[in-house]
């Protein structure tokens, strides 16, 4: 069966540095790979996805992620971090055509002014 | 992108009720899921809602206890039956749109069991 693993349960940056989030998969097909992002109160929101082709894929927000298969990781980069980016962000693996997601169990980000 | 609206947003209900949560989307829908988020931790997929017919569980998820019903494409409902304090999470509704190709998430409906 699939998993995820973020092995980062929280993080702080100051606001401006830059933000690497860790993201490593278990799958035995080609993975479809997700990364979400949730704020206090509200609903999940896709930040990037993998499917196929390039490796490293932009998303919104400026942010960007790294599909290496063969350290099996998806992780997220931010340049330049700002204090609207402190939430939780969770890491998936789709299967089922990418439709049916397993989560890891989240990283939370806190960024200091 | 969609809406997605969940009702209730949150409610408080006592140890051995039932409750319906609700999903309606605003768009045409190829493929509704519910999910589960239990307090502090991370998303676990309940059951594929089927249009017309049984949703499909997942791994330790029976009918009995998360009754699913979708009358038609754009609406369904998760049932959390005889709940017990550990029922209590965030219950989430996930659609992919016709065209969208990516799975949009609903605000969820939080439920607090006592």
């Amino acid at each position: 069966a699939q998993s995820v693993t973020q092995p980062d349960i929280h993080i702080t940056v100051s606001e401006g540095a830059s933000l690497e989030l860790r993201c490593n998969y278990s799958y035995g097909a080609t993975p479809y790979l997700f990364w979400y992002v949730q704020s206090p109160g509200q609903g999940l929101q896709l930040l990037l996805k993998y499917f196929s082709g390039d490796t490293l894929v932009q998303g919104i927000k400026g942010f960007e992620a790294e599909f290496k298969r063969s350290q099996s990781s998806f992780n997220l980069r931010k340049p330049s971090v700002h204090w609207s980016d402190a939430a939780e962000y969770f890491c998936a693996v789709g299967t089922g055509g990418g439709n049916k997601l397993t989560f890891g169990t989240g990283t939370q980000l806190k960024v200091e002014l | 992108s969609a809406v997605i609206s969940q009702k209730p947003s949150r409610d408080i209900c006592q140890r051995g009720t039932s409750l319906t949560i609700q999903c309606q989307v605003d768009s045409q829908v190829t493929m509704m899921f519910w999910y589960r988020q239990q307090p502090g931790q991370s998303l676990t997929l309940i059951a594929t809602a089927n249009q017309g017919s049984e949703a499909t569980y997942e791994s330790g998820f029976v009918i009995d206890k998360f009754p699913i019903s979708r009358p038609n494409l754009t609406f369904s409902t998760l049932t959390v039956s005889n709940m017990s304090p550990e029922d209590s999470s965030i219950y989430l509704c996930s659609v992919i749109i016709q065209g969208a190709g990516e799975l949009f998430f609903g605000e969820g409906s939080r439920l607090t069991v006592l």
